[in-house]
């Protein structure tokens, strides 16, 4: 039983280079979501996807883009990264939305220099 | 905007003893509240999850309480054991962006 799982788990990535993040969930959940984790900030909402199909901008967007390429693959893409997107990301899933349980990825620790 | 805060920030006590990690919220129109371990260097782990119309839930030796008129959750852990230390996070569950807000944490370490 994967869960969710992200790729990579380590990036070094130079100023103003481009990657894209992946997730896959294979518990046939409807909602996926990208947050990001800094110390002192605490986990941060990105983007979300409600259902397959739809994308919604959470608490920071900007700087992001993220595809559903289908209901099991929430991809995050960063077009220009920047120092400011050193981060550790992690890519979440839930049944259907917030009423229901909200399982994590093992997250990707990116470094942007 | 919803604000979550967890007190405290750290906590270290002696395997066996008993523990209260508290989560306080400001806007109490919240859909549920969860709580969720953090081992270092890995994702998160849920541990509970509070519906809005729930008073607690329990799992074994977790118990969380769910206070939405005062904006308060807290996590018991009955008998702590060394494999409980972790950080131990609450998030809220509200409607406005579809999205859980975190709080910091409480970082927790249980002593042989």
């Amino acid at each position: 039983n994967a869960g969710v799982t992200q790729t990579p788990k380590f990036q070094v990535l130079k100023t103003g280079q481009s990657m894209t993040l992946q997730c896959a969930q294979d518990m046939n959940h409807n909602s996926m979501y990208w947050y990001r984790q800094d110390p002192g900030m605490g986990l941060r909402l990105i983007y979300y996807s409600a259902s397959e199909g739809t994308t919604d901008k959470g608490e920071v967007p900007n700087g992001y883009n993220v595809s559903r390429l289908n209901k099991r693959e929430f991809s995050l893409r960063l077009e220009s990264a920047a120092p400011s997107q050193t981060s550790v990301y992690f890519c979440a899933s839930s049944e259907w939305g917030l009423n229901t349980e909200a399982f994590f990825g093992q997250g990707t620790r990116l470094t942007v220099v | 905007k919803q604000e979550v805060t967890q007190i405290p920030a750290a906590l270290s006590v002696p395997e066996g003893e008993n523990l209260v990690l508290n989560c306080s919220f400001t806007d109490s129109a919240i859909y549920n509240l969860q709580w969720f371990r953090q081992d270092p260097g890995k994702g998160l782990t849920s541990l509970l999850l509070i519906q809005s119309s729930q008073r607690e839930q329990t799992s074994g030796r977790l118990n969380a309480s769910l206070d939405k008129s005062s904006g308060r959750s807290t996590l018991y852990i009955a008998a702590s054991q060394p494999g409980d230390s972790a950080t131990y996070l609450c998030a809220v569950g509200h409607n406005a962006g579809n999205m859980l807000t975190f709080g910091g944490g409480t970082r927790l370490m249980v002593k042989p």
